[in-house]
C-alpha cells in the first residue's frame, strides 16, 4: 500500500507553545488529507478534512483557530496546535487519500503530543 | 445522524475463531472498512466491503449486509499477535470510525 509519514513521532512541549505536525504522502499525490485525534483507549475522532489548495473543513466542536491546518501541496499537510494546553495532549494521526485510490485511506504512524 | 456500534471488548483463545460484529446507521454509504490497531500505533487496513457478501483474505474475512446495516470481521486460527483493537469504519463523504473492539487472546 501507499506510504504516509508523520513528523515528529513524539513531541513534548510546554503549555502555551505551538506545535507543528507534518504529514507527507511519500509515493502518491494526496488530494485529500484527514486529521484525527485519539485519546487513550478511545477511537479515532475526525478533526478536519483538507483538500489541496483549499481551506480545511473542520468537524463540529473542533476549533479551527486552535488547530491550524495547511495543505499547501499534494504531498504535504500540516497541523499546528496553537497555544497548546495539557488537555491537547493526545495521539494525532493523519491519513491521506489520492485521486483514483478509491475510498481507502492510508494512515501515517501518528504523533504523540504531550503538553506539560 | 451517524452511528456505528461494535462490542467494546472480546476475549478468545489462541487457535480459535472469533467474530466481531458491527452495525451502522449512516446517511450515506460508500463502503465499510475494518482496521486493526495495536496500542500506540496507527490503524492498519484489513478489509473493504462495498457489496453484500463475504470477502476472504487469508485468516481474516469480512462480511457485509447493506440492507441490515451490518458487518462482521471473522478471524480464524487466532494468534497472540492478533491481540489488538479492531475498528469498524463506514465511508460516507468521509470515513467515520466506530469506537473499536479490544480483542484479548488467551494462550
Amino acid at each position: 500500500g501507499a506510504v504516509v509519514s508523520q513528523h515528529p513521532s513524539r513531541v513534548i512541549c510546554k503549555s502555551g507553545t505551538s506545535v507543528k505536525i507534518e504529514c507527507r504522502s511519500l509515493d502518491f499525490q494526496a488530494t485529500t488529507m484527514f486529521w484525527y485525534r485519539q485519546f487513550p483507549k478511545q477511537s479515532l475522532m475526525l478533526m478536519a478534512t483538507s483538500n489541496e489548495g483549499s481551506k480545511a473543513t473542520y468537524e463540529q466542536g473542533v476549533e479551527k483557530d486552535k488547530f491550524l491546518i495547511n495543505h499547501a501541496s499534494l504531498t504535504l499537510s500540516t497541523l499546528t496546535v496553537t497555544s497548546a494546553h495539557p488537555e491537547d495532549s493526545s495521539f494525532y494521526i493523519c491519513s491521506a487519500r489520492g485521486a483514483g485510490e478509491g475510498d481507502e485511506q492510508f494512515f501515517g504512524p501518528g504523533t504523540r503530543l504531550t503538553v506539560l | 445522524g451517524q452511528n456505528i456500534d461494535q462490542p467494546t471488548e472480546m476475549t478468545a483463545t489462541e487457535g480459535a475463531i472469533v467474530q466481531i460484529n458491527c452495525t451502522y446507521q449512516t446517511s450515506g454509504f460508500n463502503g465499510l472498512f475494518w482496521y486493526q490497531q495495536h496500542a500506540g500505533e496507527a490503524p492498519t487496513f484489513l478489509s473493504y466491503n462495498v457489496l453484500d457478501g463475504l470477502e476472504e483474505k487469508g485468516r481474516f474475512s469480512s462480511f457485509l449486509s447493506r440492507s441490515k446495516g451490518y458487518s462482521y470481521l471473522l478471524l480464524k486460527e487466532l494468534q497472540m499477535k492478533d491481540s489488538a483493537s479492531y475498528l469498524c469504519a463506514v465511508a460516507d463523504d468521509k470515513i467515520i470510525f466506530g469506537k473499536g473492539t479490544r480483542l484479548h487472546i488467551l494462550p
